[in-house]
């Protein structure tokens, strides 16, 4: 009963330095999200797919690349850390035939950029 | 664009008290609704949600109704217990946009103390 898998769970970068994220659903979701949370700022997107082989820029993309090879897997890409960076990234996922709004959140990420 | 304001934290109850987290929002369309949880270390869960208005959504003695005429979906619950203590959300969806994405409040911390 995995749902939305996230690894690593944590990791510490120094600035310039580049790392992926993976996310894996097992829900058959065509839609997948990448947010970050930061303090006092909610979630906010940073990239989205609607099936595999698509992505697309949410609100806060820069810095940030993506990719959906596998219709289960969506890799978020850092080429080049920045402090700003430092966050608790969250994947999410959404996609049975009724769309009923509700995004299946995985544990979370936090990524510290020295 | 789409917003969605919540009331700051954090909240401190005693066990056995009323709660209400406020939350409003700014939407073209006629978005859906969203209450989410998140548990310390954990990602966030879908507590209840509203379709459309006037709806009332309602899980574990939270409920929370939408309210076109006042932009609102406040949460409430009769009597909260420790085990109620974790961070609120509440988010609303982007019909018509194609993303199937949520936009987030910014989140409210709510302590309930034996």
């Amino acid at each position: 009963n995995a749902g939305v898998t996230q690894t690593p769970k944590f990791r510490v970068l120094k600035t310039g330095q580049s790392m992926t994220l993976l996310c894996a659903q097992d829900m058959n979701h065509e839609y997948m999200y990448w947010y970050r949370q930061d303090p006092g700022m909610g979630l906010r997107l940073i990239h989205y797919s609607v099936g595999e082989g698509t992505t697309a820029k949410g609100e806060v993309p820069d810095g940030y690349n993506v990719s959906r090879l596998k219709k289960q897997n969506f890799l978020l890409g850092l080429e080049s850390a920045a402090p700003s960076q430092t966050s608790v990234y969250f994947c999410a996922s959404n996609g049975g035939r009724e769309n009923t709004g509700e995004l299946f959140f995985g544990e979370g990420s936090r990524l510290t950029v020295l | 664009g789409d917003s969605v304001t919540q009331m700051e934290g954090p909240v401190t109850l005693s066990e056995e008290a009323f709660l209400t987290i406020n939350c409003t929002y700014t939407a073209t369309g006629y978005p859906s609704l969203f209450w989410y949880v998140q548990y310390p270390g954990e990602g966030l869960q879908l507590l209840l949600k509203a379709t459309k208005a006037d709806d009332k959504g309602s899980n574990k003695g939270f409920e929370a109704t939408y309210r076109k005429e006042t932009t609102s979906f406040h949460l409430e619950k009769g009597s909260v217990q420790v085990s109620d203590s974790a961070v609120y959300f509440c988010a609303l969806s982007d019909p018509g946009t194609g993303r199937r994405a949520l936009t987030f409040g910014s989140g409210t911390r709510l302590q309930v103390q034996p």
